[in-house]
């Protein structure tokens, strides 16, 4: 299995350009999740889905947007960049036995916004 | 605002000590789970404890829960340098399907 895949690894984009960073795993996890990961800030979730075609918002969820068609992707939009989200974004499943929430992290994407 | 915050926000040990962290949250939890994150890359799972347990092992990792006191702590034993990382504590709510990340410690073994 390959895991949580995240594509682009990295990414330069100029405010007000719009982009998706992709998402997929090979695991069957019905849980999946994103995270923004700042400076001294920890991991913030952005968007989360629980089951294809069910999504819902987290901590930080303006200026972003997510779909979830298959149980396998789980794209995430950024509709106008802005300089306030460079960062390093993760995404992540979960088997979700027992409710744990126990999450498998991706690689990773690190996008400036210039 | 976070749930959770780890205490120290950075340890610097020799290779061979033990090395403790602390988690403190802010509300009541269904499980608490840590988790591992070396530079440039991706969060690991390590280990996850369960609001009606207090200790849990997974090889020379060691974590306990003291709900009345709503902190954690994992002990990580005969440190190595490949330890060197960041962990972070991460909690669920009951009734939540969030999983909330603390700020993390960063740790070094120095070899």
């Amino acid at each position: 299995n390959a895991g949580v895949t995240q594509t682009p690894k990295f990414q330069v984009l100029k405010t007000g350009q719009s982009m998706t960073l992709q998402c997929a795993q090979d695991m069957n996890h019905e849980y999946m999740s994103w995270y923004r990961q700042d400076p001294g800030m920890g991991l913030r979730l952005i968007h989360y889905s629980v089951g294809a075609g069910i999504t819902d918002q987290g901590e930080v969820p303006n200026g972003y947007n997510v779909s979830r068609s298959t149980t396998e992707d789980f794209p995430l939009r950024l509709l106008s960049a802005a300089p306030s989200q460079t960062s390093v974004y993760f995404c992540a499943s979960s088997p979700d036995r027992a409710k744990s929430y126990e999450q498998y992290f991706g690689p990773g994407t690190r996008l400036t916004v210039t | 605002s976070q749930q959770g915050e780890e205490d120290p926000q950075a340890l610097s040990i020799q290779e061979g000590e033990n090395a403790t962290m602390n988690c403190s949250y802010k509300t009541s939890i269904n499980n608490l789970q840590w988790y591992r994150q070396n530079s440039g890359r991706g969060l690991v799972h390590l280990i996850l404890i369960r609001s009606n347990e207090r200790e849990k092992h997974s090889g020379r990792l060691r974590v306990t829960l003291d709900t009345s006191k709503k902190s954690s702590s994992l002990l990580i034993t005969a440190s190595r340098a490949a330890d060197t990382a960041s962990y972070f504590c991460a909690t669920v709510l009951f009734g939540n399907e969030k999983l909330t990340f603390g700020t993390g410690t960063r740790l070094t073994i120095i070899p």
